[in-house]
């Protein structure tokens, strides 16, 4: 069966100082990847996309950015956090086009200081 | 643009009381809808999903969903609520491109009494 893992669980980081959170799934192969971040009491806003290997979109600008080194494997990172980068961060995958289902990580809680 | 919209931000029911989620779409073809559930600090889980066909949808752990295209709703529903339903619930419409976009409503928080 399908799993997919999230760490760390919880993050606590100062203002200007790096990130790098790591998703990966297993039991399945070319899986497209998404990252989300919530806000305390707001939905769900898509950050970024993957379909493929080294094939990553950016739903909206911002501090962050995305990578996809392995076909299970998708990265978000900061080179310097800012305050407004708080937040619940969540990684999910569906699989080929049409299958539509998402299926989500445990997720991240970032705090930054 | 699509959206969706999710009136109730917070809800309370007793347990054993019916429950109504609502939610209202704004698309502009036959839209692909969803309801997720999230428990607290976790992950979100698909409860169920309309693509076509029969407008009542059945989920999982005893929901469903009415689909009304003269409404551009989708409520969800469930007879008698159980104190573990207690989670925040989300409201999803599908968008077609090249990695099946889904956009996420607000939510709704319900709270259970005992």
């Amino acid at each position: 069966s399908q799993t997919i893992h999230q760490w760390p669980a919880t993050l606590v980081q100062p203002v200007g100082s790096p990130l790098s959170l790591e998703c990966t799934v297993e039991g399945t192969s070319n899986p497209n990847l998404y990252w989300y971040r919530q806000a305390a009491g707001r939905g769900l806003q898509l950050l970024f996309y993957s379909v493929g290997i080294g094939q990553i979109s950016s739903e909206v600008p911002q501090n962050l950015s995305a990578s996809r080194p392995q076909d299970r494997q998708f990265i978000l990172s900061s080179k310097k956090l800012l305050l407004s980068d708080s937040g619940f961060y969540l990684c999910a995958w569906s699989g080929d086009r049409g299958s539509w289902e998402q299926y989500f990580g445990p997720g991240t809680r970032l705090t930054v200081t | 643009a699509q959206s969706v919209t999710q009136p109730d931000i917070h809800i309370t029911v007793s347990e054993g009381a019916s429950l109504e989620l609502r939610c209202n779409y704004s698309y502009g073809a036959t839209p692909y809808l969803f309801w997720y559930v999230q428990s607290p600090g976790q992950g979100l889980q698909l409860l169920l999903k309309y693509f076509s066909g029969d407008t009542l949808v059945q989920g999982i752990k005893g929901f469903e969903a009415e689909f009304k295209r003269s409404q551009s709703s989708f409520n969800l529903r469930k007879p008698s609520v159980h104190w573990s339903d207690a989670a925040e619930y989300f409201c999803a419409v599908g968008e077609p491109t090249s990695y099946d976009k889904v956009i996420f409503g607000p939510g709704t928080s319900l709270s259970v009494i005992p």
